[in-house]
């Protein structure tokens, strides 16, 4: 079974400060991830892809993957009140299936 | 990126009876997909759409409850066939795109409830 693991939440942080969002995975396979943002009552929004090992910015927004660890996490710098969602982290699998977790929810306090 | 619609966005049916809900992207894609979200839940994929052929049905969804057609490559409909209250859920279609089409960009969704 291949599994995506997320801590639910709620990530409460102040505005203005970093949002840390962590992702691990099963399937050693894997190449592509994915960071979604869901507002409440809304459809998945795409805000990061990645595909290796390291940083990528985009933005307020920094990916960072570590295929040797099967970890990747989504930092989110100057958070705002707007940042407030749910964030999912997606796995392509090596059947190139997107494989979700659970979803962080994250609150930013004004 | 790719705009996608669906219709309809909502809707209220009586178990027993089926909806089929439409998907339309902007352009020409070779993958679509079909998930479900069911209420506090994750996305779960229900199967793939494909062009010209039978869509591929992941474990636990079966062709006969989940109907699906994609008769182009900018559009495709999922049936959900004699709803029980436990089909309340949003139903999302989503597109691949990319040189893997292996980016997936989300339509707006479908809200249903049986009642």
């Amino acid at each position: 079974q291949k599994e995506v693991e997320q801590n639910s939440g709620p990530l409460s942080v102040p505005e203005g400060a970093i949002a840390s969002l962590n992702c691990t995975y099963s399937d050693r396979g894997s190449q592509s991830f994915f960071w979604y943002r869901q507002y409440s009552g809304k459809s998945p929004e795409l805000i990061m892809s990645i595909y290796s090992n390291g940083d990528k910015e985009d933005g307020r927004f920094t990916a960072q993957l570590n295929k040797a660890s099967q970890y990747v996490s989504l930092l989110i710098r100057d958070s705002q009140p707007s940042d407030s969602a749910t964030y999912l982290c997606a796995v392509m699998d090596s059947s190139y299936k997107l494989i979700f977790g659970s979803g962080t929810r994250l609150l930013v306090r004004p | 990126s790719a705009v996608i619609s669906q219709k309809p966005s909502r809707d209220i049916c009586q178990r027993g009876t089926s909806l089929t809900i439409q998907c339309q992207v902007d352009s020409q894609v070779t993958m679509m997909f079909w998930y479900r979200q069911q209420p506090g839940q994750s996305l779960t994929l229900i199967a793939t759409a494909n062009q010209g052929s039978e869509a591929t049905y992941e474990s636990g969804f079966v062709i006969d409850k989940f109907p699906i057609s994609r008769p182009n490559l900018t559009f495709s409909t999922l049936t959900v066939s004699n709803m029980s209250p436990e089909d309340s859920s949003i139903y999302l279609c989503s597109v691949g795109v990319g040189g893997n089409a292996d980016t997936q960009y989300f339509g707006p969704g479908t809200r249903l409830t049986v009642l």
